[in-house]
C-alpha cells in the first residue's frame, strides 16, 4: 500500500547544529507522488513548508532542503544550522500529483532545538 | 500562510451530543477536504468535495457524520452522535495544483 516513514522522535539538537530528519514512501496505488513536508509550530496551525513534484528534484523553503529520489524512494529533510524558532513538528506526505486527491502523512517528527 | 478559517478552535460534547465544525476553504481552491488527527498524530482522510459536490468519503463519514459544502457559504462536518473516540484534532484543508493548505483545526472533547 501507499505509506510513508519517517524518523521517530522526539529528536533534539543544538542550535546551530545540523538537522537531518528521514522520510521514506511506498507508493504503490498513486502513480504520479508529490512529496511534501509540512511542519506544525507551537500553537499553530499546520503549515507547508516545502513541496517537490519532480524526481530529482530539491525543494528549499526557510534554510531546509529536501531532495525528492525516486531511486531510495525517499525525501529527508536537512538543515545546516537549527535555531531555536525551528522547534516543532514536521510531517513528509506523499500526495497524487494525478487529480485522485489521495494524501499520505507521516506521523510527524517532534524537533527541539536547545540553546 | 494559509487562509484557511475553521471554528471553532476547541469543541468540548459529551456522548450522544452532535458536534459541528466549520470551515471556510481558501478563496479559488477548488477542492475541501477533512481529516481527523488523532492522539497519535495520525491523519484520517474523512471525507472531500469538488464544486459542493462530494468526492470521496469513508464508511465511517457516511454513516455517523453530516457533511456538506454550500457555495457561498463555510463547509461544516457534524458528527451526529459524538463518541469518546471521535475526540481528535478535525483538519479541514482546501486544495490547489495538488496542494493541500490546511487551516488551525478545530479540537473536539467528548468527555
Amino acid at each position: 500500500g501507499d505509506s510513508v516513514t519517517q524518523t521517530e522522535g522526539p529528536v533534539t539538537v543544538s542550535e546551530s547544529e545540523s538537522l537531518i530528519i528521514n522520510c521514506t514512501y511506498s507508493a504503490t496505488s498513486i502513480a504520479y507522488p508529490n512529496l511534501f513536508w509540512y511542519v506544525r509550530y507551537p500553537g499553530e496551525g499546520l503549515q507547508l513548508l516545502l513541496k517537490v513534484i519532480t524526481a530529482g528534484q530539491k525543494g528549499s523553503s526557510r534554510g531546509f532542503e529536501a531532495t525528492y529520489n525516486k531511486e531510495t524512494t525517499s525525501f529527508h529533510l536537512q538543515k545546516a544550522s537549527v535555531q531555536e524558532s525551528d522547534s516543532a513538528v514536521y510531517y513528509c506526505a506523499l500526495g497524487e500529483g494525478a487529480g485522485n486527491y489521495k494524501y499520505v502523512f507521516g506521523a510527524g517528527t517532534r524537533l527541539k532545538v536547545i540553546a | 500562510n494559509s487562509k484557511v478559517i475553521q471554528t471553532p478552535r476547541y469543541l468540548v460534547k459529551g456522548q450522544g451530543q452532535k458536534a459541528k465544525m466549520r470551515c471556510i476553504p481558501e478563496k479559488g481552491h477548488p477542492v475541501v477536504f477533512w481529516y481527523q488527527q488523532n492522539k497519535n498524530n495520525e491523519f484520517k482522510f474523512l471525507i472531500n468535495f469538488q464544486n459542493q459536490e462530494v468526492l470521496q468519503q469513508i464508511d465511517m463519514t457516511e454513516k455517523r457524520f453530516s457533511a456538506e459544502c454550500p457555495s457561498n457559504s463555510p463547509c461544516s462536518l457534524e458528527i451526529q452522535s459524538s463518541e469518546a473516540g471521535d475526540s481528535a484534532l478535525y483538519l479541514c484543508a482546501s486544495s490547489l495544483q495538488n496542494t493541500l493548505y490546511f487551516g488551525a483545526g478545530t479540537r473536539l472533547s467528548v468527555l
